[in-house]
């Protein structure tokens, strides 16, 4: 149990576009998602806190109007990355808490390459 | 939230030999999760220990918490190259859900 899935795995698309990447809890309910970026090399970066059915929370220094969140259900948070930059290329994860125990479990991530 | 700190940096044993790493905190917490993250992967849960727990195994897996020293170590027995993977340890307090990650501990098994 306790699945998070991401699509797509990986996406490569040119600046300028926008880029939507799905995070979806598979067997259990998460009133709470978060994305995460992650550099080469380096550790995950909290972006955001996703709640569902309100606005989500962004870390400093996340720009919320270029990292669209929406949490429309208790199995579904989306992240749309508008117009994409190359400086944008990184490792997306995206978590959710599911309430009993308070566990965290992490999607597989996506890979953004932005030409 | 607060951020574990993981140590050592790198590990590298022997296939077969014990892993051991640590995590250190500052403040109290409610429970610490651990997490294995493969090159390239999103992060695998290990384990979820209380704060009023003191080991927790899984497998091959042994968790230690001392809330005293707040600290946790994760203990791999008989490791295997398949082991090879960033660990991350993740304390969480009061009602925040937030984690935040160190470093982490990078363990290469060799075969």
């Amino acid at each position: 149990g306790a699945v998070v899935s991401q699509h797509p795995s990986w996406v490569i698309c040119k600046s300028g576009t926008s880029v939507k990447i799905e995070c979806r809890s598979l067997d259990f309910q998460a009133t709470t998602m978060f994305w995460y970026r992650q550099f080469p090399k380096q550790s995950l970066m909290l972006m955001a806190t996703s709640n569902e059915g309100s606005k989500a929370t962004y870390e400093q220094g996340v720009e919320k109007d270029k990292f669209l969140i929406n949490h429309a259900s208790l199995t579904l948070s989306t992240l749309t990355v508008t117009s994409a930059h190359p400086e944008d290329s990184s490792f997306y994860i995206c978590s959710a808490n599911r309430d009993l125990y308070n566990e965290q479990f992490f999607g597989p991530g996506t890979r953004l390459t932005v030409l | 939230s607060q951020q574990g700190e993981e140590d050592p940096q790198a590990l590298s044993i022997q296939e077969g030999e014990n892993a051991t790493m640590n995590c250190s905190y500052k403040t109290s917490i409610n429970n610490l999760q651990w997490y294995r993250q493969n090159s390239g992967r999103g992060l695998v849960h290990l384990i979820l220990i209380r704060s009023n727990e003191r080991e927790k195994h899984s497998g091959r897996l042994r968790v230690t918490l001392d809330t005293s020293k707040k600290s946790s170590s994760l203990l791999i027995t008989a490791s295997r190259a398949a082991d090879t993977a960033s660990y991350f340890c993740a304390p969480a307090s009061g009602s925040a859900r937030q984690l935040t990650f160190g470093s982490g501990t990078q363990l290469t098994v060799l075969p």
